[in-house]
């Protein structure tokens, strides 16, 4: 059993896309983390939330924390193909305890 | 550069071999993690460290032996492993056992196949 549910496991868009991804669990996060990996490297941070119904942006990424804290959502506004890649979600459960998701799996063509 | 840097990146061992995985990293950061990363599966945390001590060990079998010997490096020792191992090992560290803020920095991986 999963602790974090990540939707739509793959995901193939064309250039210019917008696209949604989700993280959902039916346990409450005290943080929730998301990252990006591309092939071959690690996971690398892209954004932290805290409060519920917290909303964060960087450049055409939006990063939502349900007002719950048991979910999360990231938009992506005209996909690119450099943002090809597994996105991560990473709840905090307990102090400094994270739980990854399986991702979703991002194929922006050209 | 991601401060964090694994090495071998690529190793193929035999199920008699032993071998050992090196992670360093100079960001100053006092807490250090291996994770198992299988495809179609979440991130497996396996060990923390915390100010070189072992502070958590995830049921992990005994064929896998970490080591800390201080708090830039951290080794994972193998020794007779199943071809189920095979896998991306990935190290990460963070600041004083918090990963909320800055989050984990991780290295690129080893990719393990076990034959």
């Amino acid at each position: 059993t999963q602790l974090l549910e990540q939707s739509p496991q793959f995901l193939s868009i064309q250039e210019g896309e917008n696209l949604t991804v989700y993280c959902n669990s039916s346990s409450v996060f005290s943080s929730l983390q998301w990252y990006r990996q591309e092939p071959g490297e690690g996971p690398v941070l892209l954004v932290t939330v805290v409060t519920g119904g917290e909303v964060k942006k960087l450049k055409r990424l939006t990063f939502q924390f349900g007002d719950a804290r048991k979910d999360s959502s990231l938009h992506i506004t005209a996909a690119q193909p450099g943002d090809t890649g597994l996105y991560l979600c990473a709840g905090e459960y307990n102090f400094n305890k994270f739980y990854f998701g399986s991702g979703t799996k991002l194929n922006v063509k050209p | 550069e991601t401060g964090v840097t694994q090495t071998p990146r690529h190793l193929v061992m035999g199920m008699t071999n032993k071998k050992s995985l090196k992670c360093e990293q100079h960001l100053g950061h006092n807490a250090m993690y291996w994770y198992k990363q299988s495809a179609k599966k979440p991130l497996e945390l396996m060990f923390v460290y915390s100010l070189e001590e072992r502070v958590e060990n995830n049921s992990v079998p005994s064929r896998f032996s970490p080591e800390c010997p201080n708090s830039s490096h951290l080794f994972l020792h193998l020794h007779t492993l199943q071809p189920e191992d095979s896998a991306l090992y990935l190290c990460a560290s963070s600041q004083d056992g918090r990963a909320r803020g800055k989050g984990y920095t991780f290295g690129s991986g080893t990719r393990l196949t076990v034959v």
